[in-house]
């Protein structure tokens, strides 16, 4: 069974740029949530996404932007690019939407450098 | 508001044990535990729910205290493949929206 792939696995943009992370979950998964992760803040998430429906959005700016397809692809979207958004960008795939429902399975991330 | 792990970063011989503590300042609905080495993706160890339940994986075990808001990992006689970054992260009852702890760092030595 394949696992969670994200693509582009290394990315370096500058800033004011733009970007486009992708994620295909596991099959059969319709949730998808995206974390980012740095050295400093840790994992802090970003949004889920639930039968093409967005679900939960954490305290990003609305730079940050996803949306999911109805095959449960997701992408995610950051505009206008700033130095700090350089981070690990984890996509994690699961069976249904709910913390007590279960396991996130974690893609191995993107990883996006701004300069 | 992000729940604090303790410690930050243990060393251990193998076979030795360790307890990693995460703390919540609000109430938990669920508390899932994920392990991460160096490069990969985190990777699932358990979930506990609200309820006081104790669950196992292998030599790995976990509490959940609803009423401390706290839950906490017990690696047993650990070993060499234990070694990672430990995060906790704790879920409400809508969504799989996840508060990750800081993460405790765990290195196992011959």
């Amino acid at each position: 069974k394949a696992g969670v792939t994200q693509t582009p696995r290394y990315l370096i943009k500058t800033r004011g740029q733009q970007v486009t992370l992708s994620c295909s979950p596991i099959s059969g998964h319709r949730s998808v949530s995206w974390y980012q992760q740095t050295p400093g803040q840790g994992l802090q998430f970003l949004f889920e996404y639930f039968s093409e429906t967005q679900r939960n959005k954490g305290n990003f700016p609305g730079r940050f932007s996803g949306r999911q397809f109805s095959n449960s692809r997701s992408e995610m979207n950051v505009s206008t690019l700033e130095l700090g958004d350089s981070a690990l960008y984890l996509c994690a795939s699961s069976l249904a939407s709910g913390s007590a429902t279960g396991e996130l399975f974690f893609g191995e991330g993107s990883r996006l450098t701004v300069l | 508001q992000q729940p604090v792990q303790s410690p930050q970063a243990v060393i251990l011989r193998e076979g030795e044990d360790a307890v990693i503590n995460c703390s919540s300042s609000k109430a938990l609905y669920s508390v899932h535990w994920y392990r991460q080495k160096h490069g990969e993706a985190p990777v699932f160890l358990m979930i506990l729910l609200k309820g006081g339940e104790q669950k196992g994986h292998d030599k790995i075990s976990a509490s959940f205290n609803e009423k401390k808001q706290q839950s906490s990992l017990y690696l047993t006689a650990s070993q060499l493949s234990y070694s990672g970054t430990y995060f906790c992260g704790t879920g409400g009852n809508a969504g799989n929206m996840l508060t990750f702890g800081g993460g405790t760092r765990l290195m196992v030595k011959p």
